[in-house]
């Protein structure tokens, strides 16, 4: 099993350009999540999706937009891409509810670099 | 609130114990679990604490007290390739935050 792919890998934008990207697992995960991490800020929850159909806002939502329109697959998309963006991306996913010991599976990450 | 606080920096030597804390805020809090990356790569589960006291894997061990909205990471014989970056997260409605995340260095 592949687990979480997430493409493309590596990217630079200019400011204003948009971009979608792509996250895909398959374990049959019903939660999926991205997060972005800069240096010396941890993980931040941008927005995640506790089922095909449904997303959410995390903690730094702004400028980014998601879909989730089959179960496998989780879209990040910026509309118009900011400096500010520049960051690597992590999806993840995971099986049930945080109740349960149900581990978050991260995928390799994107590093994105908006000139 | 939401959030998590961990120290920035931990530096053991080989062969030691080394603890890192995490406290939280107790807003929709289910449990509090711990992850490792290397070097920028894909952050990896560690162990996970939903109910009070000490869960062990092998070297690692973690710890959780509800009452005190606190739990820690313990690494015992440390290993040069211990040296990691190491999260706390924790979970409630579907979210999981993590901490800002402890760089440790372990020195020969």
């Amino acid at each position: 099993n592949a687990g979480v792919t997430q493409t493309p890998k590596f990217r630079v934008l200019k400011t204003g350009q948009s971009m979608t990207l792509l996250c895909a697992q398959d374990m049959n995960h019903e939660y999926m999540y991205w997060y972005r991490q800069d240096p010396g800020m941890g993980l931040r929850l941008i927005h995640y999706s506790v089922g095909e159909g449904t997303t959410a806002k995390g903690e730094v939502p702004d400028g980014y937009n998601v879909s989730r329109l089959k179960k496998q697959n989780f879209l990040l998309g910026l509309e118009s891409a900011a400096p500010s963006q520049t960051s690597v991306y992590f999806c993840a996913s995971r099986s049930t509810d945080f109740k349960k010991n149900s581990p978050l599976h991260f995928g390799n990450g994107t590093r994105l670099t908006v000139t | 609130g939401q959030s998590l606080e961990q120290p920035s920096e931990v530096t053991a030597v080989e062969g030691a114990i080394v603890q890192i804390n995490c406290t939280y805020q107790t807003s929709g809090f289910y449990g509090l679990s711990w992850y490792q990356q290397h070097d920028g790569g894909a952050p990896t589960f560690l162990s996970y604490n939903a109910l009070d006291g000490l869960e062990e894997t092998g070297r690692f061990s973690s710890f959780l007290s509800r009452s005190d909205s606190y739990g820690y990471l313990l690494l015992q014989e440390l290993q040069m390739k211990d040296s990691a970056s190491y999260f706390c997260a924790r979970g409630g409605g579907g979210k999981l935050i993590f901490g800002q995340g402890t760089e440790l260095s372990v020195k020969p």
